[in-house]
């Protein structure tokens, strides 16, 4: 079945710094993907939607600036938090929809934790 | 503006019982709704979706239904395996079919 690839899966670093975040659809083409931001014992919210050659969809509130997506490619979106502070510590998922259905496929997440 | 709420927010059953999973929505124009797992650190797994046309969805020992006029859905679990221990979410599109709109979880615990 389809996979989505999430890399890393845990990530520490220090404060000021920048972090990059891959997902990748391995055996289909995903000109969108959605990037979810949880916190701890909470739900997933909706940070962004990456849209494959053009800009990414930001939600209200989100920072574009501090978190940057690109999606250069119909496999690969990826999420750059930059210049990281303690409060962006977060656990960061991935999702690509099955081109023409409503199955959405999940990457395993990526736990930041800034120091 | 859609919400999603679920309850409970954390369930602890023996192995064994049947259980019940809630799940509440604001607008009821929805095209469909999903039911996910979720382990701890880790990406959802999708379990059930049901279309806004049915009421109900079955897949082994999971049963979901959907009533979109009172705005609920339930996950049915039957038989329940302490493998079943997870973090239960529901979710609807909010706008754009697969830009979904998560509730707020149940944490479930199965004692063997």
């Amino acid at each position: 079945g389809a996979v989505v690839s999430q890399h890393p899966s845990r990530v520490i670093c220090k404060s000021g710094t920048s972090v990059k975040i891959e997902c990748r659809s391995l055996d289909f083409q995903a000109t969108t993907m959605f990037w979810y931001r949880q916190f701890p014992k909470k739900s997933l919210m909706l940070m962004a939607t990456s849209n494959e050659g053009s800009k990414a969809t930001y939600e209200q509130g989100v920072e574009k600036d501090k978190f940057l997506i690109n999606h250069a490619s119909l496999t690969l979106s990826t999420l750059t938090v930059t210049s990281a502070h303690p409060e962006d510590s977060s656990f960061y998922i991935c999702s690509a929809p099955w081109a023409g259905t409503e199955k959405l496929f999940f990457g395993s997440g990526t736990q930041l934790s800034v120091l | 503006k859609q919400e999603v709420t679920q309850i409970p927010a954390a369930l602890s059953v023996p192995e064994g019982e049947n259980l019940v999973l809630n799940c509440s929505f604001t607008d009821s124009a929805i095209y469909n709704l999903q039911w996910f797992r979720q382990d701890p650190g880790k990406g959802l797994t999708s379990l059930l979706l049901i279309q806004s046309s049915q009421r109900e969805q079955t897949s082994g020992r999971l049963n979901a239904s959907l009533d979109k006029s009172s705005g609920r859905s339930t996950l049915y679990i039957a038989a329940s395996q302490p493998g079943d221990s997870a973090t239960y979410l529901c979710a609807v599109p909010g706008g754009a079919t697969n830009k979904l709109i998560f509730g707020t979880g149940t944490l479930l615990a199965v004692q063997p």
